[in-house]
């Protein structure tokens, strides 16, 4: 069973740092792209960057450029997504999902069951 | 540009048909592929690409295009099929970077 399996939720405080992990299993790992999309409380999804752990090739949106990390690990089938300093609007349910890009389709067909992130003092 | 479209609601009644749109300059060049998503739960595919549907998705559901307008149509709208639903595409950049509508409640009475 293709499946992704994401790190169980986290509570931080301002200015920590974080890394989250979803661990892919049942699929050669790194033929397929993986990303990650945020959900704030209340709110619709934001496709934030993908990562090939074929090559480690990472993209961003410009929204999250600079604002988060994404690397993968491919001798564990592990892609991460973190953070150097928290802050209080990072609070959101994060995703991860396998992406499968072609010429002219682009679409997620395997998703984690997400993890919640929640930044207070 | 990269931005998607979307209705925030629509609703229908049980059994009829409803069709979810969502547009954007980059569905000139890319398909549509479409989320649903249920409270408390992970967003699910249910089409990707010119139409097409992964194993387990009921075939009520169908996706179209047309110039710079995708759309998913539920035929025969079932009370489960209320939840929120989301289309993403490759935006025009090249990049392979995503880009998701705003999302889309549909309601089934």
């Amino acid at each position: 069973e293709v499946q992704l399996v994401q790190s169980g939720a986290e509570v931080k405080k301002p200015g920590e740092s974080l890394k989250i992990s979803c661990k892919g299993s049942g699929y050669s790992f790194t033929s397929y792209w993986i990303g990650w999309v945020r959900q704030m409380p209340g709110k619709g999804l934001e496709w934030m960057g993908i990562i090939y752990p074929g090559d480690s090739d990472t993209r961003y949106s410009p929204s999250f450029q600079g604002q988060v990390t994404i690397s993968a690990d491919k001798s564990i089938s592990t892609a991460y997504l973190q953070w150097s300093s928290l802050k209080a609007s990072d609070t959101a349910m994060y995703y991860c999902a396998r992406h499968e890009v072609l010429d002219y389709y682009y679409y997620m067909d395997v998703w984690g069951k997400g993890t919640t992130v929640t930044v207070s003092s | 540009s990269s931005e998607l479209t979307q209705d925030p609601a629509v609703s229908v009644a049980l059994g009829q048909t409803v069709r979810i749109t969502c547009q954007g300059d980059s569905l000139r060049s890319y398909y549509a592929s479409w989320y649903q998503q249920k409270p408390g739960q992970a967003p699910v595919l249910v089409i990707y690409g010119k139409n097409n549907r992964p194993s387990g998705i009921p075939d009520r559901f169908s996706g179209s295009s047309s110039g710079n307008t995708a759309s998913l149509t539920i035929t025969g709208a079932q009370a489960e099929d209320e939840a929120d639903y989301y289309c993403n595409s490759r935006d025009s950049s090249g990049n392979h970077l995503g880009v998701f509508g705003g999302g889309t409640k549909l309601t089934v009475l």
